[in-house]
């Protein structure tokens, strides 16, 4: 595709419920990155993937998050048992590959938490 | 640790005005300094950015210029256009992988 798209765009669920949020990287794309923006703030990031490795998952806020990439292309982000503190956008991100290389963001996906 | 300062919004400007959005910085190392902006219903878009000491990153008539020694990286723009009402993010990648943003600051411009 043209960018990075996720889905779904808004999602409403209620505390205690399992949630999955994905990010389809612009192709060819290597390196895929997770960022969590609360209201008003910047985005704080979450994950990081080279290909199918999950290389940083330093910013990830309690066990309950969890990110895969099986493949090395679409990704998945999967919070369990969602409490209201975890209503944010979840922003998905990708570069083709180095360091220096610019990051693509999505559209992001609203997630709310009541 | 690393982490990056925006002044607070909103900031409101009459067209054709003259922009600074004030962002400085605290890193290890040598980051690269970006700025990102986010249209309304829009994702995050890259506008410029700057990857050593004085170097200057410009696009859409926007510049901002990487100052060390004050740990700066203004956003300037010599005259704002309705079209640039959105809210603007610094950030910085301290090891060139993930990205520190600031909080954010709303830009509005009244015709």
């Amino acid at each position: 595709g043209a960018g990075v798209s996720q889905s779904p765009r808004y999602k409403v669920a209620k505390r205690g419920q399992d949630v999955a949020l994905r990010c389809d990287p612009i192709s060819g794309h290597v390196s895929l990155f997770w960022y969590q923006q609360a209201l008003g703030q910047g985005p704080e990031f979450l994950t990081y993937f080279q290909n199918e490795a999950q290389l940083d998952k330093s910013g990830l806020p309690s066990d309950r998050f969890f990110a895969e990439r099986p493949e090395g292309s679409v990704s998945t982000l999967k919070i369990q048992r969602t409490q209201q503190e975890d209503s944010a956008v979840y922003l998905c991100a990708t570069r083709v590959r180095g360091a220096g290389e610019t990051q693509y963001f999505g559209p992001g996906t609203r997630l709310l938490v009541l | 640790g690393n982490s990056v300062t925006q002044m607070e919004g909103p900031v409101t400007l009459s067209e054709e005005a003259f922009l600074t959005i004030n962002c400085t910085y605290t890193a290890t190392g040598y980051p690269s300094l970006f700025w990102y902006v986010q249209y309304p219903g829009e994702g995050l878009q890259l506008l410029l950015k700057a990857t050593k000491a004085d170097d200057k990153g410009s696009n859409k008539g926007f510049e901002a210029t990487y100052r060390k020694e004050t740990t700066s990286f203004h956003l300037e723009k010599g005259s704002v256009q309705v079209s640039d009402s959105a809210v603007y993010f610094c950030a910085l990648t301290p090891y060139g992988n993930k990205l520190v943003f600031g909080a954010g600051t709303i830009l509005r411009v009244k015709s």
